[in-house]
């Protein structure tokens, strides 16, 4: 079955640390890879995505996530965390022309 | 601006009733999503509509009805048959009709609660 596992749901971090939020998907030969944030009460807002060409790809807020088909990953990375990117990050996937799986999210805690 | 809108942003339930969750979008999308949302088990497929007047069942469509008669709208009526309808639900939609999904657009949600 087609899936996406978000291997942690909770990552504490203090504030100008990195920061890595893992996500693996179920393979495919096309494959297409998003990251979501979601705030308290809100609708997902795009952060980046994966649809071709170079693995590192570079989203808003300063996040950056890479596309490993051999291991099957997708993370997402940010070099250095701030307070107010404390929220919930789901990754997602899509195998073209139907529709989107999400993870189960990782709640990211940035600590002053 | 194109977006998706929701209403209403929060709606209160009696045991026993119907109710229906709006979902409106003018970005021209032909497929529409519902999606729930439970603390620590992440977004659930209720029901997808890839074209109007077509519509499948999600992963959890049981006491769930959809209808798809505009392209615009993409309607969820929550029945008395679901046990459990407490929950965030947000309405998506892409591009779909044949189109690669190169992203979904997420309104910003309704929170239902039963009372």
């Amino acid at each position: 079955a087609q899936s996406v596992t978000q291997l942690d749901s909770q990552v504490p971090v203090f504030e100008e640390a990195p920061v890595e939020l893992r996500c693996n998907y179920s393979s495919s030969v096309s494959v297409y890879l998003f990251w979501y944030v979601q705030y308290p009460n809100q609708g997902l807002q795009l952060l980046l995505k994966y649809l071709s060409g170079s693995t590192l790809v570079k989203g808003i807020n300063g996040f950056e996530a890479e596309f490993n088909k051999s291991q099957t990953s997708f993370h997402l990375r940010k070099p250095s965390v701030h307070i107010s990117d404390t929220a919930e990050y789901f990754c997602a996937v899509s195998y073209g022309f139907n529709k989107f799986y999400f993870g189960s999210g990782t709640k990211l805690n940035v600590k002053p | 601006d194109g977006g998706i809108t929701q209403s209403p942003k929060y709606l209160f339930r009696k045991e026993g009733q119907n109710v229906t969750l709006s979902c409106e979008q003018n970005l021209n999308h032909d497929a529409m999503y519902w999606y729930r949302q439970d603390p620590g088990q992440g977004l659930r497929l209720i029901y997808y509509s890839q074209i109007v007047n077509d519509f499948q069942k999600g992963d959890i469509a049981e006491g769930y009805s959809v209808s798809r008669e505009k392209k615009e709208s993409f309607p969820l009526t929550v029945t008395s048959a679901q046990k459990n309808p407490t929950a965030f639900y947000l309405c998506a939609s892409s591009i779909g009709g044949g189109s690669l999904n190169t992203e979904a657009f997420f309104g910003q949600g309704t929170r239902l609660t039963v009372v």
